[in-house]
């Protein structure tokens, strides 16, 4: 079965520092999303890219995925420290028509004030 | 901006109990799932959920567990006799038909004791 890996498994910085999160997986893939996770939350999506797609921005966001590689990469520039939180990188499998996501193990991110 | 609403954000249980999970996904969404998180560990697929029946279950998903969708808005997760290893965060999440973004809930953490 496809599987996300987050690589790091934790990252600390400084604020105003960037940071990249890498994920790697193993199948082909439709398309591919990052979410983020405050300590004991829920999901919040920040951003998908589709298998067709190289790169992608969001504000501080940018996405690259090479599905040759199969792997993706989430960089948040400039840092500031709300953006502490876990980050999740998950791939979609169709089954029956359905759309399910499985996750990685996530990138647990700290940002120093 | 509409959202995934979970109630309630926190359940403590004995072991051997029932209990019901319930989630209103956003109105005009068509798909509905639950996933859950144990404690450091990676979001898990559990369920898919389309046209009153279910399209997908995991392994996880055994016996014990039952969605259903009573109304026309809730959509709920049933374990029937909670263990130990039932303790974990529950998302729900729906999407709607033909688009690929998931929007979760906050979660309900549940306590199995």
């Amino acid at each position: 079965s496809q599987q996300g890996e987050e690589d790091p498994q934790a990252l600390s910085i400084q604020e105003g520092e960037n940071a990249t999160m890498n994920c790697s997986y193993k199948t082909s893939i439709n398309n591919l999303q990052w979410y983020r996770q405050n300590s004991g939350r829920g999901l919040v999506h920040l951003i998908l890219i589709r298998s067709n797609e190289r790169e992608k921005h969001s504000g501080r966001l940018r996405v690259t995925l090479d599905t040759s590689k199969k792997s993706s990469s989430l960089l948040i520039t400039a840092s500031r420290a709300a953006d502490t939180a876990s980050y999740f990188c998950a791939t979609d499998e169709f089954i029956q028509g359905a759309q399910k996501l499985v996750f990685g193990q996530g990138t647990r991110l700290t940002i120093n004030p | 901006e509409p959202e995934v609403t979970q109630t309630p954000s926190h359940q403590v249980t004995q072991m051997g109990q029932e209990v019901i999970l319930r989630c209103v996904p956003i109105s005009n969404h068509l798909y509905f799932y639950w996933y859950r998180q144990i404690l450091g560990q990676k979001v898990e697929f559990l369920v898919s959920f389309y046209n009153n029946e279910i399209s997908e279950k995991s392994e996880i998903f055994d016996d014990q567990f039952s969605v259903e969708r009573p109304d026309g808005s809730n959509f709920t997760l049933k374990i029937r006799s909670t263990k130990l290893e039932d303790s974990a965060m529950y998302f729900c999440a729906s999407i709607y038909y033909g688009t690929d973004t998931q929007y979760f809930g906050p979660g309900t953490r549940l306590t199995v004791l």
